[in-house]
């Protein structure tokens, strides 16, 4: 079945270590999308990609970078300027333009 | 930014059929109106979407009001599965910005 995976669903760092999130699908789907979620929150966007090799920041990329060689993966990195990491990030795609995301399972990162 | 607004809290018992508001005052002509569910620690899951018409579907129908301003999430028959927190959003481009959400209680 197709879907998105993400991966490890627990990630513990200890703080100042960059940590990279894997993201992949097979949906072929063209666009792809980081969202992060703090408790009792609703969904940030972080980051997205509407094609290969080209993406854009969402409202709060910083401390965060992505990069998009192939369309199945879209790695989020949380560097160690990102002030508060702690979160659960979810990963999305998109089909286009009138069609609904189909998001993954979340990776809950927590740093010591 | 296409803004929804939602109840933060609701409760249904069980069997009983759930309706579930939202307004999206600043939404364009364009944009879809969608709708996810979200239980603890997993990934939202998408439930139904529309633009202008109602909507029917196996989990859901979506009533969309005539100006387009506000829509209701309609559950026909609650059950414990339907525990969740439940997301009205709208697309800018192809965009979707999350609000909140309405935690939904089912009681048996």
């Amino acid at each position: 079945d197709g879907g998105i995976t993400q991966s490890p669903k627990y990630l513990f760092r200890k703080e100042g270590q960059n940590v990279t999130l894997s993201c992949e699908q097979n949906l072929n789907h063209d666009a792809m999308y980081w969202y992060r979620q703090d408790p009792g929150q609703g969904l940030r966007l972080i980051y997205y990609s509407q094609i290969v090799n080209d993406f854009q920041k969402g409202d709060i990329a910083e401390g965060y970078s992505v990069s998009r060689e192939k369309k199945e993966s879209f790695p989020l990195t949380v560097t160690s300027a990102q002030k508060n990491p702690t979160a659960f990030y979810l990963c999305a795609s998109m089909r286009g333009t009138g069609y609904g995301y189909t998001f993954g399972s979340g990776t809950r990162l927590t740093v010591v | 930014d296409a803004k929804t607004t939602q109840p933060n809290s609701m409760e249904s018992n069980e069997e009983e059929p759930v309706h579930l508001p939202c307004n999206h005052s600043t939404i364009s002509g364009t944009d879809y109106i969608h709708w996810y569910r979200q239980l603890p620690s997993q990934g939202p899951e998408y439930v139904i979407h529309g633009l202008t018409s109602n909507v029917n579907n196996r989990m859901a129908s979506l009533a969309i009001a005539e100006d387009r301003k506000s829509s209701t999430l309609i559950l026909h028959r609650a059950t414990l599965r339907d525990a969740a927190v439940y997301y009205c959003t709208s697309n800018t481009g192809n965009q979707f910005y999350f609000g909140t959400g309405t935690s939904l209680t089912v009681i048996p």
